[in-house]
C-alpha cells in the first residue's frame, strides 16, 4: 500500500540553526501539507501546498518557515532558525486530485531544539 | 478559536465493552468529518470518515454518528479491544479549503 515517507525520523538541533525536514508523498498525490503536533497536544495545521505554491497556510507559519518541492517526489520544510517552541512532531500528508478530504500521514520527525 | 472540540480527554473500557468519543464544531461551513487513530510515536492514520449528507456510517466495529442540528459527531468502538487502545483525533475541513481542524485528543485505554 501506498504510504508518505518521511525523513530523519528524529532531529536534534541547536537554537538557531537552519532544518530542513523530507517527505516523500505518495506519488499520484497532488496536494501536500505539514502539520505540527507539540508533545500530548493536539495536530495543528502549518501549510498546504498545491502546484508549486502555497495555497493556505496558518499563523504559526511565520517568515521562519518555507516549504519546497525541489523535485517531482521530495516536498521539504524548511525552519530558519529553530526556537525552543519549534520542538515538536512535524507531520507530512498528502491528498489525491479529487479527493482533497482525504489526508494521508506520514509517520513524523521528532524535531528537538536544544 | 477552538474550531473542533472533543470530550472525554482519557477514556478507559473494559475488553468487548463499548468507547465513545465525542466532538462538536462551530463552523457549519465544515463538510467533511474524520477520524483518525493514532499509536505512540506514529503518524495519525485515517479510521473512518463522514459526511454531513448521512447520519451514520460504520465500518466493522467502528461507527460514525453524526448530528447535523446540533453540530456533532461521534465515535462509536464496538466490542473494544486491546489493540484499540490508541489516541484518536476528530477533525473537521470545509469543501474550499483543504485544512484539517483538529480536535483535542483522546487516549483510549482497553483493558484485557
Amino acid at each position: 500500500e501506498p504510504e508518505v515517507t518521511q525523513t530523519p525520523s528524529h532531529q536534534v538541533t541547536q537554537m538557531g540553526q537552519e532544518v530542513i525536514l523530507r517527505c516523500v508523498p505518495i506519488s499520484n498525490h497532488l496536494y501536500f501539507y505539514w502539520y505540527r503536533q507539540i508533545l500530548g497536544q493536539k495536530v495543528e495545521f502549518l501549510v498546504s501546498f498545491y502546484n508549486n505554491e502555497i495555497s493556505e497556510k496558518s499563523e504559526i507559519f511565520d517568515d521562519q518557515f518555507s516549504v519546497e518541492r525541489p523535485d517531482g517526489s521530495n516536498f521539504t520544510l524548511k525552519i530558519r532558525s529553530t526556537k525552543l517552541e519549534d520542538s515538536a512532531m512535524y507531520f507530512c500528508a498528502s491528498s489525491e486530485p479529487l479527493w482533497l478530504n482525504e489526508q494521508f500521514f506520514g509517520p513524523g520527525t521528532r524535531l528537538t531544539v536544544l | 478559536q477552538q474550531q473542533v472540540k472533543q470530550s472525554p480527554q482519557s477514556l478507559i473500557v473494559q475488553k468487548g465493552g463499548i468507547s465513545i468519543i465525542n466532538c462538536a464544531y462551530e463552523n457549519t461551513a465544515f463538510d467533511y468529518f474524520p477520524w483518525y487513530q493514532q499509536f505512540p510515536g506514529k503518524g495519525p492514520a485515517l479510521l473512518i470518515a463522514i459526511r454531513p449528507d448521512v447520519s451514520e456510517k460504520k465500518e466493522g466495529r467502528f461507527t460514525i454518528s453524526f448530528n447535523k442540528s446540533a453540530k456533532q459527531f461521534s465515535l462509536h468502538i464496538m466490542d473494544s479491544q486491546p489493540g484499540d487502545s490508541a489516541t484518536y483525533f476528530c477533525a473537521a475541513s470545509m469543501n474550499t479549503g483543504n485544512q484539517f481542524y483538529f480536535g483535542t485528543g483522546t487516549s483510549l485505554t482497553v483493558i484485557p
